[in-house]
């Protein structure tokens, strides 16, 4: 399968411990973008990545949340001390020359 | 700010029906792209159509095509001959043309139930 990953699919937590998610984009995508999705609501945009640089933040990542690329591959984010309000699914998507974006399955956070 | 309206929080179709899905969009800028995602239940989302803006002909992707009207900033999906696999939660979505990040901005979804 040589679509986008994510890992975990889905993760259970307590409220102040530290989470991190991992995605694995389309091998040739250079463009990697954090999305979130709360329950009925459309996915919001988190950050984007395009190679290892991070060139856009959300006013909706806070302090608590960091994204990294560090070699222009896969990426992860980490939300630390979560809150019940983080609770949500994060999707994780590519694009390369071709600019459409390709979804991973996204990774389900709940924050009990 | 660019913000997409999907007024619609769910419709129902029988199988082998026609059913359309309303979207509106806002934006001041003239060249931008607009898609159709759907997002089947516990399944990962996937593009359905995708319209340019500067292109009067509305998309068409075999059973599913769109009705563009670029002055009402509407974006309809219609889908004809519908099956019971196209049940799913769709999300209309924006995406300004020759953007920094390209990143998309989506409408609160339609859930799309299909009867046998």
């Amino acid at each position: 399968d040589t679509g986008v990953s994510q890992d975990p699919r889905h993760k259970i937590t307590k409220r102040g411990q530290n989470v991190t998610f991992r995605c694995d984009p389309i091998s040739e995508h250079n463009r990697l973008y954090w999305y979130r999705q709360t329950l009925g609501q459309g996915p919001e945009f988190l950050t984007y990545f395009q190679n290892e640089a991070q060139l856009e933040k959300s006013r909706l990542l806070s302090d608590r949340f960091s994204a990294e690329r560090p070699k222009g591959s896969f990426s992860t984010l980490e939300i630390q001390r979560t809150e019940q309000g983080d609770s949500a699914m994060y999707l994780c998507a590519s694009t390369g020359l071709v600019n459409e974006q390709f979804f991973g399955p996204g990774t389900r956070l709940t924050v009990l | 700010a660019q913000t997409v309206t999907q007024s619609q929080p769910e419709m129902s179709v029988q199988e082998a029906e026609t059913v359309t899905l309303s979207c509106t969009y806002d934006t001041s800028e003239s060249d931008y792209y607009l898609f159709w995602y759907k997002q089947p239940p516990s399944r990962q989302m996937i593009l359905v159509i995708r319209q340019e803006a500067y292109k009067q002909q509305n998309a068409t992707e075999n059973r599913f095509s769109v009705n563009f009207q670029k002055a009402a900033k509407s974006f309809s999906l219609k889908i004809s001959d519908s099956q019971l696999g196209d049940a799913a939660m769709y999300f209309c979505a924006y995406r300004v043309e020759g953007g920094a990040t390209n990143k998309l901005i989506f409408g609160t979804g339609t859930l799309l139930a299909v009867q046998p």
